[in-house]
């Protein structure tokens, strides 16, 4: 069973641009979550995802940045019109979670490391 | 607001030393705690997971113990190896049920010498 993927892991983009991150949770598992950690600090939870669904966006910051986890395809983390300080390790991880389940460990992706100059 | 913090920040000792990590939190009321390992430039690795109900787990050298009335858990690493050495993560789950998400910890970093 293929672990989280993410891609790309290493993205540059220069302030204003737009900066796309994508997630394919693990086979089975309709959960997804996106941390962010920011240099010198711990990881921030951003964003609660099921298929279609956005569950949890208590983490996002208001503008310029969305996300979406659709029926088909991979979860994609949406920064729109990057400035510096976006700069940080994105982390998605996926759960098989399921309510009242007891089991939940959060699988973690390799990250995405979005430098913007 | 549920804080979480690890102490020490960082930690160096000679290979074949037990140590203790230690985090705490500041809301009892979690669902669950977890630990994790961060090598550079790399993701996360999950090493024990603890249920609120539960009081330790165990995984070959690791041993994690949770007092959730005191808001504190602490990871046991035994006979510590040279390839010990990364950053550990605490994380919670907060007791509401309709979230996953988690609140970490700053981690401590952990260097072990050969």
């Amino acid at each position: 069973n293929a672990g989280v993927m993410q891609n790309p892991r290493h993205l540059v983009r220069r302030r204003g641009q737009e900066a796309r991150l994508r997630c394919s949770p693990m086979k089975g598992h309709s959960h997804v979550y996106w941390y962010r950690q920011l240099p010198e600090e711990g990881l921030k939870f951003m964003v609660y995802l099921q298929k279609e669904n956005i569950i949890d966006e208590s983490g996002m910051p208001k503008e310029r940045f969305s996300a979406e986890f659709p029926k088909e395809g991979p979860s994609i983390l949406r920064i729109q019109q990057v400035v510096r300080g976006d700069s940080a390790a994105y982390f998605c991880a996926s759960s098989p979670f399921l309510a009242g389940e007891s089991t939940d460990t959060q699988y973690f992706g390799p990250g995405t490391r979005l430098t913007v100059l | 607001k549920q804080e979480v913090t690890q102490i020490p920040a960082a930690l160096s000792v000679p290979e074949g030393e037990n140590l203790v990590l230690n985090c705490s939190f500041t809301d009892s009321a979690i669902y669950n705690l977890q630990w994790f390992r961060q090598d550079p430039g790399k993701g996360l690795t999950s090493l024990l997971l603890i249920q609120s109900s539960q009081r330790e787990q165990t995984s070959g050298r690791l041993n994690a113990s949770l007092d959730k009335s005191s808001g504190r858990s602490t990871l046991y690493i035994a006979a510590s190896q040279p390839g010990d050495s990364a950053t550990y993560l605490c994380a919670v789950r907060l007791g509401s049920s309709n979230t996953g998400k988690l609140i970490f910890g700053q981690g401590t970093t952990l260097q072990v010498k050969p």
